[in-house]
């Protein structure tokens, strides 16, 4: 079956560092991957996607994820946290083998950005 | 990218009413999607509305509970029926093409069951 797990529940950062949240996945074939961020009381932004292509890929705000295909995994990243960045994030998979192609959602990463 | 529009927004019902909440997408596509979530937690998929089909259930779903429409690639409806407090919960609707596409979310209906 396909999946996502994020390790972390929260993250916490000070205001300029640089952030990571972590994402490693299981799939069969070749991985559709996610991030997404949800702000209190709103739906999910979509941030970015690795379908093909360069491993690093960017994506909106600044953020970026590398993909690791040797470590199964697809880290979200940005240089210099702002304190607007906290909120909850989410790393998805889409299943391509269901003929839905329905997407799975980890357990989200609870980020926040200490001024 | 797809714009979703959700309504309502929030209700509050009573038990053993059913609620209906809509999903609009201001462009034709392929998926359309339930979820639930619980505030601060994951997004657990309910079903994927089919235009023209059946809706698929996730298992723990069933359609007697939460009865699906999607008549055409722009609307979807997903009821919740015989509403009871452990039903209150945030439901998103997404939408999206597939291939080398995102899918996209609406704002999301929180529903309170008192």
């Amino acid at each position: 079956a396909q999946s996502v797990a994020q390790p972390e529940d929260q993250v916490n950062v000070a205001e300029g560092n640089p952030l990571t949240v972590k994402c490693t996945y299981s799939v069969s074939g070749n991985p559709y991957l996610f991030w997404y961020v949800q702000y209190p009381n709103r739906g999910l932004q979509f941030l970015l996607k690795y379908i093909t292509g360069d491993n690093l890929v960017k994506g909106s705000y600044g953020f970026e994820a590398e993909f690791n295909k040797s470590q199964t995994s697809f880290h979200l990243k940005k240089p210099s946290a702002l304190v607007s960045d906290s909120a909850l994030y989410f790393c998805a998979v889409r299943d391509e083998t269901s003929g839905t192609y329905k997407y799975i959602f980890g357990t989200g990463t609870r980020l926040k950005v200490l001024a | 990218s797809a714009v979703i529009s959700q309504k309502p927004s929030r209700d509050i019902c009573q038990r053993g009413t059913s609620l209906t909440i809509q999903c609009q997408v201001d462009s034709q596509v392929t998926m359309m999607f339930w979820y639930r979530q619980q505030p601060g937690q994951s997004l657990t998929l309910i079903a994927t509305a089919n235009q023209g089909s059946e809706a698929t259930y996730e298992s723990g779903f069933v359609i007697d509970k939460f009865p699906i429409s999607r008549p055409n690639l722009t609307f979807s409806t997903l009821t919740v029926s015989n509403m009871s407090p452990e039903d209150s919960s945030i439901y998103l609707c997404s939408a999206g093409t597939g291939g080398f596409t995102e899918a996209f979310f609406g704002q999301g209906t929180r529903l309170t069951v008192v």
